[in-house]
C-alpha cells in the first residue's frame, strides 16, 4: 500500500530564516505530487504540482519554491521567511492517470 | 477555470440526526468528484468520490449524490456520530488531474 509522509510536523522559524519542508511516497512509482497550504484552518491553496523528477509547476507567485530531486521527494523551500508564510502545508499524491489525492499528515509552521 | 462553491460553512447537528453538505461547480467538463474529511491538526482523507457517470454512490452512512444538469452534488451523512465532527471538503477534477477544491464545512455533531 502506499505512504505519504512529511516532516516535520512542526516547525517555528523566526521571520528572514529560511525554510525546507520535506514529503516521500512510499508504494508507487512515478506519481504526480502537490503542495498544498492551509491559512485560517480552512480552504486549500494549491502552491506547486510535480507531474516528474525536475517538473514543477507554480500556481501561485511568492517567495516560496519547490524542488522534486527526486521520484517520491517532493521539497518546499524558501530562503527568507515572512510572517504571511505561517500555515498548515500539505503535501498530497496522485496517480499519473487518475485525479484521486491522497495527502499526507502536514507540516504546521509558524514564522515569528 | 472550474469554481467551487459550498455550503454551508457550519453545520450543527444532534447526534443520531442527518447532515447534508452541498457543493456546486462551473465547468461543465469536470468529471470527477471527491470528498475529504479533516480532522483537527491532520490531512484531509478521502472518504467517497464519484464521478459523472454515476447519479449516486453510497458507503455505509454516507452517500454522495450528483446532479450534472444542475451541477451540483451534495455529501449526505446518515445517524451522525460525535466522531463525524471535522471539516469536510467537496472537490472537481476534469482532464487536468488538478481538482478545485470548496471552501469546506465544519461540522459539528453534539452528544
Amino acid at each position: 500500500s502506499q505512504t505519504i509522509h512529511q516532516w516535520p510536523a512542526t516547525l517555528v522559524q523566526p521571520v528572514g530564516s529560511p525554510l525546507s519542508l520535506e514529503c516521500t511516497v512510499e508504494g508507487t512509482s512515478n506519481p504526480n505530487l502537490y503542495w498544498y497550504r492551509q491559512a485560517a484552518g480552512r480552504g486549500l491553496q494549491l502552491l506547486f504540482y510535480s507531474v516528474g523528477i525536475g517538473q514543477i509547476s507554480s500556481e501561485v507567485p511568492q517567495n516560496l519554491s519547490a524542488s522534486r530531486p527526486q521520484d517520491r521527494q517532493f521539497i518546499l523551500s524558501s530562503k527568507k521567511l515572512l510572517l504571511s508564510d505561517s500555515g498548515f502545508y500539505l503535501c498530497a499524491w496522485g496517480r499519473g492517470d487518475a485525479e484521486t489525492q491522497y495527502f499526507g499528515p502536514g507540516t504546521r509552521l509558524l514564522v515569528l | 477555470g472550474e469554481n467551487v462553491e459550498q455550503h454551508p460553512s457550519t453545520l450543527s447537528v444532534q447526534e443520531g440526526d442527518s447532515a447534508v453538505i452541498k457543493c456546486t461547480y462551473s465547468d461543465s467538463a469536470s468529471n470527477y468528484f471527491p470528498w475529504y474529511k479533516q480532522e483537527l491538526g491532520k490531512g484531509p482523507q478521502l472518504i467517497i468520490d464519484i464521478r459523472s457517470n454515476v447519479g449516486e454512490k453510497k458507503d455505509q452512512r454516507i452517500a454522495v449524490t450528483l446532479n450534472k444538469t444542475a451541477k451540483h452534488f451534495s455529501l449526505h451523512i446518515t445517524e451522525t456520530q460525535p466522531e463525524d465532527s471535522a471539516v469536510y471538503f467537496c472537490a472537481a477534477a476534469g482532464g487536468s488531474y488538478i481538482p478545485t477544491f470548496g471552501r469546506g464545512t465544519s461540522l459539528i455533531v453534539h452528544p
